[in-house]
């Protein structure tokens, strides 16, 4: 069976500082990989998605990047934190080829103050 | 364009009440529905899904008919618990092989014992 990881599970990080934040499937080869973020109260934003190794879609502009260095692994991150960039990151996973269900990650809380 | 249009919440019913969650889209094409169940602090799970015209999709009680003549596909339940209280997602997917998951904005469903 197929799992996903994210880690950490909260963090909280000063404004200026840098951000990695990881997430990991097992049990599936060359999925689809998605970045969400979730502020307080509101819904999903899409913030970046992945085809393949090293392939990556930036749906919003801005202070965030993303990576993905192995097939499973798929990294958030930021030069310099900005107070909006809190909120709760969710990473998320899909076949190749479908339009099937997307299978989400447990979630990183992020507070910058 | 596509996109999803459900309805505001947040939502307070009392255990055992019937509930209606509404959902519509725009989409080309012939998608695939979804609905999505987030339970607090954690990340999202599917509930439901239809990949055709008329397909209902059911889990947990829950219900939801794709009816492409009114472009909806809204979420019921006969008989809630407190225990169904989370955010509810609804979503689409294009058809197309490389493409993202277009999600609502959520319905918080509060439910009293």
């Amino acid at each position: 069976s197929q799992t996903i990881h994210q880690w950490p599970a909260t963090l909280v990080q000063p404004v200026g500082s840098p951000l990695s934040l990881e997430c990991t499937v097992e049990g599936t080869s060359n999925p689809n990989l998605y970045w969400y973020r979730q502020a307080a109260g509101r819904g999903l934003q899409l913030l970046f998605y992945s085809i393949g190794i090293g392939q990556i879609s930036s749906e919003v502009p801005q202070n965030l990047s993303a990576s993905r260095p192995q097939d499973r692994q798929f990294i958030l991150s930021s030069k310099k934190l900005l107070l909006s960039d809190s909120g709760f990151y969710l990473c998320a996973w899909r076949r190749t080829g479908t339009g099937g269900d997307q299978y989400f990650g447990p979630g990183t809380r992020l507070l910058v103050l | 364009g596509n996109s999803v249009t459900q309805m505001e919440g947040p939502v307070t019913l009392s255990e055992e009440a019937f509930l209606t969650i509404n959902c519509t889209y725009t989409a080309t094409g012939y998608p695939s529905l979804f609905w999505y169940v987030q339970y607090p602090g954690e990340g999202l799970q599917l509930l439901l899904k239809a990949t055709k015209a008329d397909d209902k999709g059911s889990n947990k009680g829950f219900e939801a008919t794709y009816r492409k003549e009114t472009t909806s596909f809204h979420l019921e339940k006969g008989s809630v618990q407190v225990s169904d209280s989370a955010v509810y997602f609804c979503a689409l997917s294009p058809y197309s092989s490389a493409s993202k998951i277009i999600f609502g904005s959520g319905t918080r469903l509060s439910i009293r014992p």
